[in-house]
């Protein structure tokens, strides 16, 4: 069984469009984050929910809404996708906060704004 | 905030031989992991590390938690094909978010 499952893993879309990429974990994980990996590989982390809250609000612009329906789930949500959004977007999980507990990643959503 | 140093940035080296990476931070660290990134994939962790002076092997990866709690090191012995990735470490002070380096991408050559 996937410990973090992340989806669509492609997902090609025309500027402008709306789309969602939702993540699941079946970890018992209480924290959940979604991480932003550029065409140069560099990782960044986006947004972080613990037990439903959200903790960790990067500079990300508003067109990205994260939602936690559970702590099990984490969905990525953008509007008016733009070309510069064009990126692998990795969902993760760990438990007890941010606070160096190690972190497990899903497979990562190729999205390509065209 | 806190930088992570990571290198070096890419390496080509030949099956059979040691690898060595490392990481430096700007700030004290109570925490350093290790991830590889598969081609398509996501990262994995390798190796964590909790303790200033901490050694860990797994297989033959070896990761030192530096003394200064500034640095960290991995060393990977005997490179096989399947070795090739992206290398991350990533690190954390406090209650800070964790950080990641921007990578070491490994080639090994049959």
């Amino acid at each position: 069984d996937t410990a973090v499952s992340q989806t669509p893993k492609y997902l090609v879309t025309q500027m402008g469009n709306d789309k969602s990429i939702k993540c699941e974990q079946n970890l018992g994980h209480d924290t959940m984050y979604w991480y932003k990996q550029d065409s140069k590989k560099f990782l960044k982390i986006m947004f972080s929910y613990n037990n439903k809250e959200l903790i960790i609000n990067e500079t990300v612009p508003n067109r990205f809404s994260p939602k936690s329906p559970d702590k099990a789930h984490l969905n990525l949500h953008i509007n008016s996708l733009e070309l510069g959004d064009s990126a692998v977007y990795f969902c993760a999980s760990t438990w007890g906060g941010p606070s160096g507990n190690t972190i497990y990643f899903g497979e990562g959503s190729w999205l390509t704004v065209v | 905030g806190q930088q992570l140093n990571q290198s070096p940035q890419s390496m080509f080296i030949q099956e059979g031989e040691d690898v060595s990476m490392n990481c430096t931070s700007s700030s004290i660290f109570n925490t350093w992991l290790w991830y590889k990134q598969d081609p398509g994939e996501g990262p994995v962790l390798l190796i964590a590390l909790y303790k200033a002076g901490e050694l860990t092997s797994n297989g033959r990866l070896t990761a030192q938690f530096g003394i200064t709690r500034k640095d960290s090191f991995l060393n990977i012995s005997a490179s096989i094909p399947s070795d090739v990735g992206i290398y991350f470490c990533a690190g954390q002070g406090g209650s800070e978010k964790l950080v990641f380096g921007k990578g070491t991408k490994l080639t090994v050559n049959p």
